[in-house]
C-alpha cells in the first residue's frame, strides 16, 4: 500500500524559505489517477490546504498563500516538494503530505507530518 | 476563519448517536459530491472516514455514515465508543477561493 513520508528542516528562521519533501513508497507518483498535496496544521488549530500537483506538473495553490508557495514533482525519485518563502511565526505548523485521487477528491493516505518551527 | 462551518464541540455517552454538521455554500458543499470527513487523534495525522459525501473507505466502521442536504453535509456516528473521541474535520472541493476547503474541526467527547 502507498505510504508517504515528509522530511524537512524542523527549525527555520523568519524571512527564510522552507523546503519540504514528501517521499512516496509502495506506488508510483507517475499516475494519472492522483494528484499529490500539502496540508498544514498550526499548533492547536485546524487544517489548511496549501497546494497540490499532478504528474504532468500542473498545480493548484491556495490563493491566500500563492505568492509564497511553489510545488514541484520529481517522478524519477518518486517524490514531490513544497517551498514556502518569506516565513513568519504564523507559518509554524505541522506540514502533512497526502495523496488526492482525482475522481474522489479526498486526501488518503496522509504522511505522519513534520513539525516546522519558525523562530530566530 | 474557516470557509466551512462546523460546531466546535459535540458530546455523547457510549452507545448513543451523534451528528456533526458542516455548512458551506453552493460553490463547495452544495454544488459537488466531493465532501469528505477526517478523524484526528492527538499527535496523529488525519484519517479519512467518509468520501464522496457518503462512501466509507475499506476498514472504516459501519457506525460512520455521511449525508448531505443542500449546502450542509453531516457525519453521523452511531453506537458511540470511547475510541471515537477526537477531532473531526470536513472537507469539500470548491470553486470559490481555495480548491479544497476544510471546516474548523469539531471535538467529539464520549462522556
Amino acid at each position: 500500500q502507498v505510504q508517504l513520508q515528509e522530511s524537512g528542516p524542523g527549525l527555520v528562521k523568519p524571512s527564510e524559505t522552507l523546503s519540504l519533501t514528501c517521499a512516496v513508497s509502495g506506488g508510483s507518483i507517475n499516475n494519472s489517477s492522483y494528484s499529490w498535496g500539502w496540508i498544514r496544521q498550526p499548533p492547536g488549530q485546524g487544517l489548511e490546504w496549501l497546494a497540490n500537483i499532478y504528474y504532468t506538473e500542473a498545480a493548484n495553490y491556495n490563493p491566500s498563500l500563492k505568492s509564497r508557495l511553489s510545488i514541484s514533482i520529481d517522478t524519477s525519485k518518486n517524490q514531490f516538494s513544497l517551498k514556502l518563502a518569506s516565513l513568519t511565526a504564523a507559518d509554524t505548523a505541522v506540514y502533512y503530505c497526502a495523496r488526492l485521487p482525482i475522481l474522489d477528491c479526498a486526501f488518503d493516505p496522509w504522511g505522519q507530518g513534520t513539525l516546522v518551527t519558525v523562530s530566530s | 476563519q474557516s470557509a466551512l462551518t462546523q460546531p466546535a464541540s459535540v458530546s455523547g455517552p457510549p452507545g448513543q448517536s451523534i451528528t456533526i454538521s458542516c455548512t458551506g455554500a453552493t460553490s463547495d458543499v452544495g454544488g459537488y459530491k466531493y465532501v469528505s470527513w477526517y478523524q484526528q487523534h492527538p499527535g496523529k495525522p488525519p484519517k479519512l472516514m467518509i468520501y464522496d459525501v457518503d462512501k466509507r473507505p475499506s476498514g472504516v466502521s459501519l457506525r460512520f455514515s455521511g449525508s448531505k442536504s443542500g449546502s450542509t453535509a453531516s457525519l453521523t456516528i452511531s453506537a458511540l465508543q470511547p475510541e471515537d473521541e477526537g477531532v473531526y474535520y470536513c472537507n469539500s472541493y470548491s470553486t470559490g477561493s481555495a480548491l479544497m476547503m476544510f471546516g474548523g474541526g469539531t471535538k467529539l467527547t464520549v462522556l
